[in-house]
């Protein structure tokens, strides 16, 4: 069964301590890892694509990688503004196009000043 | 930068009550989809929808659920006979290529 499991499930940083948050996966004919962020009662929110393995991606204090098994979410000197739930998403592939996305239940991070 | 409207933002039904809750997509996206997160769970999927017909779904949507795209803009996914446990906010989404799925505020739906 395809399954995604995110960890930790919580992490409290202190602001400009970096970390990182993990999301391994094991799905038949990966269509790409996809990163959201989650802020309480909203949409997630899209962040990033990884295709293959090696691949990396940026934006702002925020990175993320990908293996053959997992990714990774690395945070760095995270602000406050920075705490929100990560969800992490593999897509599906069915034929040539990409199907559902199967979700973690996310990463609880709180940045504290 | 575009965005996926959702309405209303939070509904509240009694059980047994028909709920239809309304998307409206980004104009050049050709796939639709619902997705669910009862609280404290994991996002679900439930349906794509994909050259208006249903392209994939789960086995949570059962006969309870059906969506459509009644005037070419709006995307409705529709619960006949809510159930306590429909209690959930409701995601629509949508994207179109390989890219990350653009979602939807969300509707809270409450079935008392």
């Amino acid at each position: 069964e395809d399954q995604v499991t995110q960890s930790p499930e919580a992490l409290r940083l202190q602001e400009g301590e970096s970390s990182s948050l993990n999301c391994s996966y094991t799905v038949s004919g990966l269509r790409g890892l996809f990163w959201y962020r989650q802020d309480p009662g909203k949409g997630p929110e899209f962040l990033f694509t990884l295709y293959s393995a090696g691949e990396e991606k940026e934006k702002e204090r925020l990175k993320a990688t990908l293996t053959k098994k997992e990714s990774f979410l690395h945070i760095t000197a995270p602000k406050p503004e920075d705490s929100a739930t990560y969800l992490c998403a593999v897509g599906h592939g069915r034929g040539s196009t990409l199907g559902r996305l199967y979700f973690g239940r996310g990463t609880q991070l709180t940045v504290w000043p | 930068e575009p965005e996926v409207t959702q309405t209303p933002s939070h509904q509240v039904t009694q059980m047994g009550q028909e709920v239809i809750l309304r998307c409206v997509p980004i104009s050049n996206h050709l796939y639709f989809y619902w997705y669910r997160q009862i609280l404290g769970q994991k996002v679900e999927f439930l349906v794509s929808f994909y050259n208006n017909e249903i392209s994939e779904k789960s086995e949570i949507f059962d006969d309870q659920f059906s969506v459509e795209r009644p005037d070419g803009s709006n995307f409705t996914l529709k619960i006949r006979s809510t159930k306590l446990e429909d209690s959930a906010m409701y995601f629509c989404a949508t994207r179109w290529g390989d890219y990350g799925y653009t979602f939807g505020s969300g509707t809270r739906l409450t079935v008392v």
